[in-house]
This record gives structure tokens, sequence and C-alpha cells, in this order.
């Protein structure tokens, strides 16, 4: 159980254009999702926490009009990175929490390349 | 604050030998501990937790970690590693009460190589 959907795996998109990455809980409901992002040879860096049906909570140094984060349900958040640019590039993770001080469960990752 | 630092950043293991990967944490509340496994190519996975209770956790795979509170300290190990253990290993630590936020803070990673 507690397996979470990461889509997609990988895009390329063009400087300028705007990428959504979603992020899906299939076998539980998760209060609480977090994106991560990994650049290469580091440790996962935490961008934002989403609670369903609030407002996402940005980590300092974060763009919140470039990272934009939907929560919808308790088995869907969205990342849309937005008007994107090379330096964007990176690996994405989300991950998704039953309840508050449990264990995280990842998704597979994005890997964006944006050209 | 909470951060958490890992000290060793790449190890490189015969097989049968011991593995311990420091961890240490900085935060003066209520913690829990985690320690995630990256294989090359894969999602992270949870190897073992801890949240109260036992300072002695046990998780998959034959390993195990020792929450120290007076150190501040979650270092996990491994009697006898296996080539299949050459990952990526991540501690990180979720604070809560407090005033704290519910954030998983990740330390920098060690990676480990197991030659056969």
């Amino acid at each position: 159980g507690a397996v979470v959907s990461q889509h997609p795996s990988r895009v390329i998109c063009k400087s300028g254009t705007s990428v959504k990455i979603e992020c899906r809980s299939l076998d539980f409901q998760a209060t609480t999702m977090f994106w991560y992002r990994q650049f290469p040879k580091q440790s996962l860096m935490l961008m934002a926490t989403s609670n369903e049906g609030s407002k996402a909570t940005y980590e300092q140094g974060v763009e919140k009009d470039k990272f934009l984060i939907n929560h919808a349900s308790l088995t869907l958040s969205t990342l849309t990175v937005t008007s994107a640019h090379p330096e964007d590039s990176s690996f994405y993770i989300c991950s998704a929490q039953r309840e508050g001080g449990s264990p995280l469960h990842f998704g597979n990752g994005t890997r964006l390349t944006v050209t | 604050a909470q951060s958490v630092s890992q000290h060793n950043h790449h190890v490189i293991l015969s097989e049968a030998a011991s593995l311990e990967l420091g961890c240490n944490y900085s935060y003066g509340g209520t913690v829990n501990l985690f320690w995630y496994v990256q294989y090359p190519g894969q999602h992270l996975q949870l190897l073992l937790k801890y949240f109260s209770g036992d300072p002695l956790v046990k998780g998959i795979k034959g390993f195990e970690a020792e929450f120290i509170k007076s150190k501040f300290s979650f270092n996990l190990r491994k009697p006898s590693v296996q080539w299949s253990d050459t990952a990526e290993y991540f501690c990180a630590v979720n604070a809560h009460g407090g005033g704290a936020t519910n954030k998983l803070i990740f330390g920098t990673g060690t990676l480990l190589a197991v030659q056969p």
C-alpha cells in the first residue's frame, strides 16, 4: 500500500512555456503533500507544503508565482512550473503524507529539462 | 529551525563489512526521525523510522538505527553489508509540536558503494 504516482516521469519543454506535474496518492488519502527539488548529487530541497483545500506554504527562496501548487483533493496535488527557464531544469519529487508526523511516501519523480 | 547533517558523503565498503552512517539533527523539541534509501534509478523508499518508545529501531533488510536524544543523533547501522545495499541513504527529521511546522527536512545524503 501507500503508492504515490507522479506524472510525467520525464518532460522536455521550451523556455517560456509552462509545465504541469501531477502527484496522486493511489490507495490512501493524503492530508499533506510536499514538493521537493533535487539537484544532481545533492539532497532533496523542500519547495513547498500543501494541505488539501488550502494555499501552499512555500519555503524561503521559492517563488510562489513561478511554482504554482494546487491541492484540490486528498489524492491529487499539482505543481506547475510557469514560464520555465533552463535553470528550472531539475528533478522534482512529490511526496504524500496521511497525517502529520507520519512517514512520507514518494513518487518516482519528474525529470524536467528546459531548452 | 530544524536541520539535519550527515557526516559521510561517500562511503565505500567491502561485502560483509559493518556499516554505520552518522546523522545529527538540530531541534530542541519533539522529532520523528527517518532513514530513506534511494537505489540507483529508483525512487526514495522508507528504510526505518522512529516516533517514540524503544530508541533502537529495526527496519527492512537488516538495517537498524539508534536514537540518542542527548546527542541529537540517529545513526544507521548494518552489521554486514551486501552488494545490493549500494544506494544513497538520506536521514530526515520531522519536527512537530511547540510551534514547529510539519515538514520533513533531509540531510545531504550518503552514497554507499559496496564492493563485491
